[in-house]
């Protein structure tokens, strides 16, 4: 089915641990982005892209690195998880840089630091 | 900058009462979009509504509608005949200027209760 796949959709961590968040889209979307979600804060950018090879921070980057080497992928990494970075994430796509086309929203990711 | 308020944190209706979440938001651009999205108890993100900037027309889709307007810079949702389904959270979101590229502004979001 054509969407936005988050996996996985749900993780615990041990404080320190590392690990990757994977999104895949297979619309040829060239915008992807990631959201984190916090009780009665909305959803807040992390970081996006425009297209493969290019990146850029949101507006809460901090303990988060992510690459596009390809159109369809668009991973989230967590250094060194830390319990502030317990959220929902969801991974969005986009057709291009105009958001007249809308946005797909994965199903999201559910972490948790212990 | 951007900002969207969604004042109402939660609302608790009874069926078929019907019910509006206001939405509020800031921008100095003068080309923007404002959506709603729904977000039921599964968790997914359900695009409901996308508006533009330059058209305030009122929209009406089954018991939904939306009333968009730019002189007190609010986009409300009322839901008519409201139904247990109906209860989720509801985000109220803008999308203005290139920073951060396609950046959507989310609001804390709306939590609607339906009870039967």
């Amino acid at each position: 089915n054509a969407g936005v796949t988050q996996t996985p959709k749900f993780q615990v961590l041990k404080t320190g641990q590392s690990m990757t968040l994977q999104c895949a889209q297979d619309m040829n979307h060239e915008y992807m982005s990631w959201y984190r979600q916090d009780p009665g804060m909305g959803l807040r950018l992390i970081h996006y892209s425009v297209g493969a090879g290019i990146t850029d921070q949101g507006e809460v980057p901090n303990g988060y690195n992510v690459s596009r080497s390809t159109t369809e992928d668009f991973p989230l990494r967590l250094l060194s998880a830390a319990p502030s970075q317990t959220s929902v994430y969801f991974c969005a796509s986009s057709y291009s840089g105009l958001v007249i086309y809308g946005y797909t929203f994965g199903s999201g990711t559910r972490l948790t630091v212990v | 900058a951007q900002k969207v308020t969604q004042a109402q944190t939660e609302i608790s209706v009874v069926e078929k009462e019907d019910v509006t979440l206001d939405c509020v938001y800031e921008t100095r651009d003068t080309t923007y979009y404002l959506f709603w999205y729904k977000q039921p108890p599964s968790g997914e993100l359900v695009f409901l509504i996308r508006r533009n900037s330059f058209d305030e027309q009122n929209e009406i889709s089954g018991r939904y509608s939306w009333n968009f307007q730019k002189s007190t810079s609010s986009f409300n949702f009322t839901i008519t005949a409201s139904q247990v389904v109906d209860s989720a959270v509801y985000f109220c979101a803008l999308s203005a200027s290139l920073e951060y590229g396609n950046k959507l502004v989310f609001g804390a979001g709306t939590i609607l209760r339906v009870k039967s």
